[in-house]
């Protein structure tokens, strides 16, 4: 089935520097690769999100990158606020009737 | 922006009753989903549902779950004898058309077993 692989589990960078996670998958059949964002006590939200026929999409301070050759993707957020602090989620789709497969989570700390 | 409701945003149950977690899904959406999220740990996947009818579902959504959407605009997660490892926070999203559309997410429910 599909599984991913997010890392690092947790970063912590100084306010201003870039903040970049990775997704890592098995199933090649995957094609839809949304990011969630979930602050403490919420729910997650959809911050960004590519489809397989598109390497890199941005919004603002936030960009996505596919390499599906190699079966990985990454979330990169530029000159970062301590707003951006929380719990970021990568997630496949595509497989099937729309289930999502949720990474572990990276635990992204902005200092001030 | 149109949101999906959840309710009761906290369910306190004894162990052995049944809950029914209730969901207002996007008006236009037609792909509805719940996944549910223990403390601490990643989002995962429980069932989705179109067409008035299970599409998928995931290994933990056993025969104690239930979805139904009694009416045209509610959409409902029933666990018929819960227990302790059911505690966990419970999430309904929707989406629109087809599957592969951004899902929204509720604000949850907090089910807590006792």
């Amino acid at each position: 089935g599909e599984n991913v692989e997010q890392h690092p589990s947790t970063l912590s960078v100084q306010e201003g520097d870039s903040a970049v996670i990775k997704c890592t998958y098995s199933d090649s059949a995957s094609n839809y690769f949304p990011w969630y964002k979930q602050e403490l006590g919420k729910r997650p939200q959809l911050i960004i999100d590519i489809r397989s026929n598109v390497g890199e999409k941005k919004d603002q301070r936030i960009a996505v990158t596919l390499n599906k050759t190699a079966k990985h993707f990454s979330l990169h957020i530029t000159e970062t606020q301590p707003e951006d602090s929380a719990v970021y989620f990568c997630a496949l789709g595509g497989t099937s009737y729309g289930k999502l497969t949720f990474g572990q989570g990276t635990i992204l700390t902005v200092h001030p | 922006e149109p949101e999906v409701t959840q309710t009761p945003s906290h369910q306190v149950t004894q162990m052995g009753q049944e809950v029914i977690l209730r969901c207002v899904p996007i008006s236009n959406h037609l792909y509805f989903y719940w996944y549910r999220q223990i403390l601490g740990q990643k989002v995962e996947f429980l069932v989705s549902f179109y067409n008035n009818e299970i599409s998928e579902k995931s290994e933990i959504f056993d025969d104690q779950f239930s979805v139904e959407r009694p009416d045209g605009s509610n959409f409902t997660l029933k666990i018929r004898s819960t227990k302790l490892e059911d505690s966990a926070m419970y999430f309904c999203a929707s989406s629109e058309v087809t599957a592969y559309q951004p899902q929204h997410f509720g604000d949850g429910t907090r089910l807590s077993i006792l």
